[in-house]
């Protein structure tokens, strides 16, 4: 049964600087990871996709790697604003699900908070 | 243009009550599904259906029935509800890439 976990469960940091999200999962065999940020009471905003084949995927100022073999995905966000303030979910879909489908397994979240 | 779109955003209702929610997504994607999120914030999936046939359950009670009319469209109805069933619901489509996903409705049962 595939496990995903994200560590720190709640960061806070300030303004401007540069920081890293990690998410780990126990079963290799992934179809892609899927990166989320999202608002309370909000719904999810996809940020980021990576296929297994892949390495890292960036999008302004975000840039997510993936080590499939570690079970590994780090989230690099580069001179953090407020407004990155959300909580930031990774999810992995398993390898060789049957009639298509993109089924979700998501990690536990991470409380980010940033301030001026 | 709302990708998924799903309704009621908010709903409260009485325990033994049956309610529906419904999706809708103009992506022209083949697969939906729905997720919910317990009060810890964890997203775990319910259902997911393929151009209207169903291909994942995941052990949901069969108090929730999924119905998909057409493949832009995947509604849940829940019969006699109960305390436990209040959390966020959240619809969601895919085709060949990621998943996109609605803005969720907070079911509440009093």
């Amino acid at each position: 049964k595939q496990e995903v976990t994200q560590i720190p469960a709640a960061l806070s940091v300030p303004e401007g600087e540069n920081l890293v999200l990690n998410c780990s999962f126990t079963d290799s065999a992934i179809y892609n990871l899927q990166w989320f940020r999202q608002d309370p009471g909000k719904g999810l905003t996809s940020l980021l996709l990576i296929q297994s084949s892949q390495r890292e995927q960036t999008s302004g100022r975000l840039n997510a790697s993936l080590d499939k073999s570690s079970g590994r995905s780090t989230l690099y966000i580069a001179a953090s604003q407020p407004g990155d303030s959300a909580t930031y979910l990774c999810a992995v879909t398993p390898r060789g699900l049957t009639g298509g489908g993109n089924k979700l397994t998501f990690g536990t979240g991470t409380q980010l908070k940033v301030e001026l | 243009d709302t990708a998924v779109s799903q309704t009621p955003k908010y709903l409260v209702t009485q325990m033994g009550n049956d309610k529906s929610i419904k999706c809708e997504q103009n992506l022209g994607h083949d697969t939906m599904y729905w997720y919910k999120q317990d009060s810890k914030k964890f997203l775990k999936i319910m259902f997911s259906y393929n151009n209207k046939e169903l291909i994942i359950n995941e052990t949901v009670p069969n108090r929730f029935s999924p119905k998909s009319p057409d493949k832009a469209h995947l509604n849940l109805h829940i019969n006699s509800l109960e305390l436990g069933d209040s959390a966020v619901y959240f619809c969601a489509s895919s085709q060949s890439g990621g998943s996109f996903f609605g803005q969720g409705t907070r079911l509440t049962v009093v």
